[in-house]
């Protein structure tokens, strides 16, 4: 078993939908999530980085963290066309000494 | 003015060659990192170094050698290329261990 399972998609979506996208994983000394956006043929960018569960907010974006289910949502408000990319979700324990990844989710947006 | 830069962009080579990705930061980061993207878009973690000493040495055969030679440079050597080799290498930095990378555009090697 991974540590990290994400469905890889393709998500497909028209323009405004609200998107979902979820990991979970099996190691619960996992403290820190991240997510990445990676367009086509570019590196990962940072989106969202958070640290134990809760929910934080950056603009359209909204992270969740669920520690008890192992469990790691990001959901896109009124999803666009250059949202299209693939999301990749990220944790590393306390020690931080690596991040693993999970193997990111195609979202194309309709427009 | 690109954060972190990494060389060349796509390399073709044959089998048996030794072939070298250079990758440099000028964020000021102490460290800095090598992933290995695969087809199906799963990134792994090959190295790590921290202020040019090696911390993270994961499961990689020995023909890949990382090179440090100081905090803002990370180069990775290849020996004998095998087709397998064959995926995106990402080059990448971050402030210290526990903080955010910041990932190059990426090397497409193609081993025939």
């Amino acid at each position: 078993q991974k540590e990290v399972e994400q469905d890889p998609g393709p998500l497909s979506v028209p323009e405004g939908a609200i998107v979902s996208l979820n990991c979970t994983y099996s190691n619960s000394a996992f403290q820190y999530f991240m997510w990445y956006r990676q367009y086509s043929r570019k590196g990962p960018e940072l989106l969202m980085y958070t640290y134990s569960s809760g929910n934080k907010e950056d603009g359209r974006f909204t992270a969740q963290v669920d520690k008890s289910s192992k469990y790691i949502s990001l959901f896109i408000r009124d999803s666009q066309p250059s949202d299209s990319a693939t999301y990749l979700c990220a944790m590393s324990d306390s020690s931080a000494s690596k991040i693993i990844f999970g193997s990111g989710t195609r979202l194309s947006i309709r427009p | 003015d690109t954060a972190v830069s990494q060389t060349p962009k796509y390399l073709v080579t044959q089998m048996g060659n030794d072939k070298s990705i250079k990758c440099e930061q000028n964020l000021g980061h102490d460290t800095m990192y090598w992933y290995k993207q695969d087809s199906k878009k799963f990134l792994k973690i090959m190295f790590s170094y921290n202020n040019k000493e090696l911390i993270i040495n994961e499961t990689v055969p020995n023909r890949f050698s990382p090179k440090s030679p100081d905090k803002a440079h990370l180069n990775l050597h290849i020996n004998s290329l095998e087709l397998g080799d064959s995926a995106v290498y990402f080059c990448a930095s971050s402030r210290d261990l526990q903080e955010k990378l910041f990932f190059g555009s990426g090397t497409q090697l193609s081993v025939l």
